[in-house]
């Protein structure tokens, strides 16, 4: 299985910061990984896809990059509906793994 | 609009049965794959499985963890996605989702953009 490694596993920040969320893949998955943000007691909701292509309706102070085993998922001027965890998931090769997570304060 | 409404979560003994239903409406069921993930309480997500679509003949691919036990399938008014579940332990008492796949392209493929909002499964004697 491909392992997902988050990192931090937890981020406070404060209003209009720069947040960055890494998550490192065991092996190359080229462009193939999706974000997403889950608030507490909520579904998960998808953001980003193929690395760094925002779903409709994402605000664009979310931006994603990285390909092979290293990615980055970027909240440029942090609000407060961000608060949340924040997960990433390899679709390369089955099972489709999901970092730990990030919670972001 | 696009809705993913999970139901027939509840409380189940070990060893025992319960078949979880994703019911979807605002789009065409068999143009997606679907896919079912878990949250166990206070964990992150676990991907379980997942039903392709229709160009795909609806074939199913699991996670190693819950193939044998689990199986999903879809109704043939294609409206529904169904995920059985059998000889539950209290390690699947989680909330679970059935998130919608769509498809962006041949060389990017399919990725999760619409989400349920989660059946809660108890598994306790």
């Amino acid at each position: 299985d491909i392992q997902m490694t988050q990192s931090p596993s937890s981020v406070s920040a404060s209003l209009g910061d720069r947040v960055t969320i890494s998550c490192r893949a065991s092996r190359n998955i080229g462009h193939v990984l999706a974000w997403f943000q889950q608030k507490p007691g909520e579904a998960p909701k998808s953001l980003i896809f193929a690395s760094s292509t925002l779903q409709s309706g994402v605000p664009s102070r979310f931006s994603g990059s990285g390909s092979g085993t290293d990615f980055t998922l970027t909240i440029t001027s942090l609000q407060p509906e961000d608060c949340a965890v924040y997960y990433c998931q390899q679709h390369y090769a089955g099972p489709l793994t999901f970092g730990g997570g990030t919670r972001v304060e | 609009e696009v809705q993913l409404v999970e139901s027939g979560g509840g409380l189940v003994q070990p060893g025992g049965s319960l078949r979880l239903s994703c019911a979807a409406s605002g789009f065409t069921l068999g143009d997606h794959h679907i896919d079912w993930v878990r949250q166990a309480p206070g964990r992150g997500l676990e991907w379980l499985g997942r039903t392709r679509s229709r160009t795909y003949s609806y074939t199913t691919v699991y996670a190693a963890s819950v193939e044998g036990r689990f199986t999903v399938s879809r109704d043939h008014t294609e409206t529904t996605v169904y995920l059985q579940m059998k000889d539950l332990t209290s390690e699947d008492t989680a909330v679970y989702y059935c998130t919608r796949l769509t498809f962006y392209g041949t060389s990017v493929g399919y990725y999760p953009d619409y989400w349920g909002q989660g059946a809660l499964v108890t598994v306790s004697s």
